[in-house]
């Protein structure tokens, strides 16, 4: 099984400046005969299901502010929010879907107001 | 709008069962995979079980292999669980699952507390 780990485990962010999240595979989730990255993110609020932010490592899904973006492949990925908004505490977690089940999830990041 | 309304959770000593229950509409059901995402208590998010649209592909995570079943009818996807074990206390969320598998839309979960 693929195995998922994020860094850091937890931060905290002034308003308005810039999270960044990194999340690390134990193998690589890029097909490359089609040249896309098996890797989504999700966010999730206290007392919430998660959200779908981030599908194929960089895709926002419909509706994702823009100040969420994803970049990285082969093993290396990152969730960046470019602008911390109140409404983004949350705690984050990358998934990879890469070929056959068990479609791991990392342990998650928690993200707070500094 | 996507819909899914999870249901059958609750408190079972460890080695009994339960049905959960994952109703769906807003979309055309048969045409989605569906997966089992768990959550235990102040933790991350687990894979659990998946199945495609047409129901011939079932997938398990190994946690789960040979004690919980996933199957579908019309508009509902259900998760069996036998011999439940304390680790199995957790909230289960049903997913709808696009393409290559990730997932778009999430039920709110439905709580099991496997305790004596």
């Amino acid at each position: 099984d693929i195995v998922m780990t994020q860094s850091p485990d937890s931060l905290a962010v002034s308003l308005g400046e810039r999270a960044t999240i990194n999340c690390k595979s134990s193998q690589t989730v890029l097909h490359r005969s089609i040249n896309k990255n098996y890797l989504a993110w999700y966010q999730q609020k206290p007392g919430q299901p998660p959200k779908l932010l981030i599908y194929w490592a960089s895709t926002r899904e419909s509706g994702v502010p823009d100040r969420f973006s994803g970049s990285g492949s082969g093993t290396d990925f990152t969730l960046t929010i470019s602008s911390l908004q109140a409404e983004d505490v949350a705690v984050y977690y990358c998934q990879q879907y890469y070929g056959t089940p068990p479609f791991t999830f990392g342990p998650g990041t928690k993200v707070d107001i500094k | 709008e996507v819909q899914l309304l999870e249901s059958g959770g609750g408190l079972v000593q460890p080695g009994g069962s339960l049905r959960l229950s994952c109703a769906a509409s807003g979309f055309t059901f048969q045409h989605y995979a569906m997966t089992w995402v768990r959550q235990a208590p102040g933790k991350g998010l687990e894979w659990v079980s998946a199945v495609s649209g047409n129901g011939d592909d079932i997938f398990y995570a190994p946690s789960v292999k040979g004690r919980f079943t996933i199957s579908r009818d019309n508009s509902t996807l259900y998760l069996r669980m036998n011999s439940l074990r304390a680790e199995d206390t957790a909230i289960y969320y049903c997913a709808k699952t696009r393409g290559a598998s990730y997932f778009d839309h999430w039920g709110q979960g439905t709580l099991v507390t496997v305790s004596s």
